[in-house]
């Protein structure tokens, strides 16, 4: 059965620390890895990973992948209140495009002022 | 763009009572999912239709659950009878098609509250 397993579940910082969100997985045909910010509503795109070892980086937001190790972090530096929200892991299946995503539970990240 | 859209954003029903949830996906995209996410959990999937056809629908409970995708745009959700387990957020998502990059756009979600 596929796996995805994100720690912490929860964590609580403050304005301005860094923050590392990992991923690990257990999945057959590993095709891609991916993280979405859910504040109150809809799963936001954050990144898509498929190779190791390159960082992918927008902002402050910047994540790798170890298809070796088969695990993913997501960093925040200069961590924001707006920040604050569930950070989903996702990874996708080989054998096409966008076959259903298996999720992980989330880290539940809460940024205070 | 115009978002993946659904309705209602929210729902309170009795139990055993039917409820009904509809999206309008993304124009263009043919793909089109349906997750259900409870509290403190990630999404997981019910059913997924490249565009009118379910291609995989192993995890909806068919016995109270059903979905239909008649023309590949809109789609329509059903529970009936509902059960106090099935309180949580339905999802939609869609992409544009089975060789894109594996982005899903996701709608703001129908929370389900059965009483």
């Amino acid at each position: 059965e596929d796996k995805v397993v994100q720690s912490p579940l929860s964590l609580v910082v403050h304005e301005g620390d860094t923050v590392t969100l990992n991923c690990s997985y257990e999945v057959t045909n590993f095709r891609s890895l991916l993280w979405y910010k859910q504040e109150k509503k809809a799963p936001t795109f954050l990144f898509m990973l498929t190779s190791s070892g390159i960082e992918k980086k927008s902002g402050r937001l910047s994540s790798i992948l170890d298809k070796k190790e088969l695990f993913s972090i997501l960093n925040i530096t200069a961590t924001q209140t707006g920040d604050s929200a569930v950070y989903l892991c996702a990874v996708g299946k080989r054998g096409g495009g966008a076959d259903g995503l298996t999720f992980g539970k989330g880290t539940h990240l809460i940024i205070q002022p | 763009e115009a978002g993946v859209v659904q309705s209602p954003r929210y729902k309170i029903i009795e139990k055993k009572q039917p409820v009904a949830f509809w999206c309008n996906p993304i124009s263009g995209h043919n793909t089109l999912y349906w997750y259900l996410q409870n509290l403190g959990q990630g999404p997981e999937l019910l059913i997924r239709y490249e565009n009118e056809e379910a291609v995989d629908d192993s995890q909806l409970p068919k016995d109270r659950f059903s979905a239909e995708r008649l023309k590949g745009v809109d789609s329509t959700l059903k529970i009936q009878p509902a059960e106090l387990g099935d309180s949580a957020v339905y999802l939609c998502a869609s992409s544009r098609d089975r060789a894109n990059t594996g982005e899903l756009f996701f709608g703001e979600g129908s929370r389900l509250t059965v009483l």
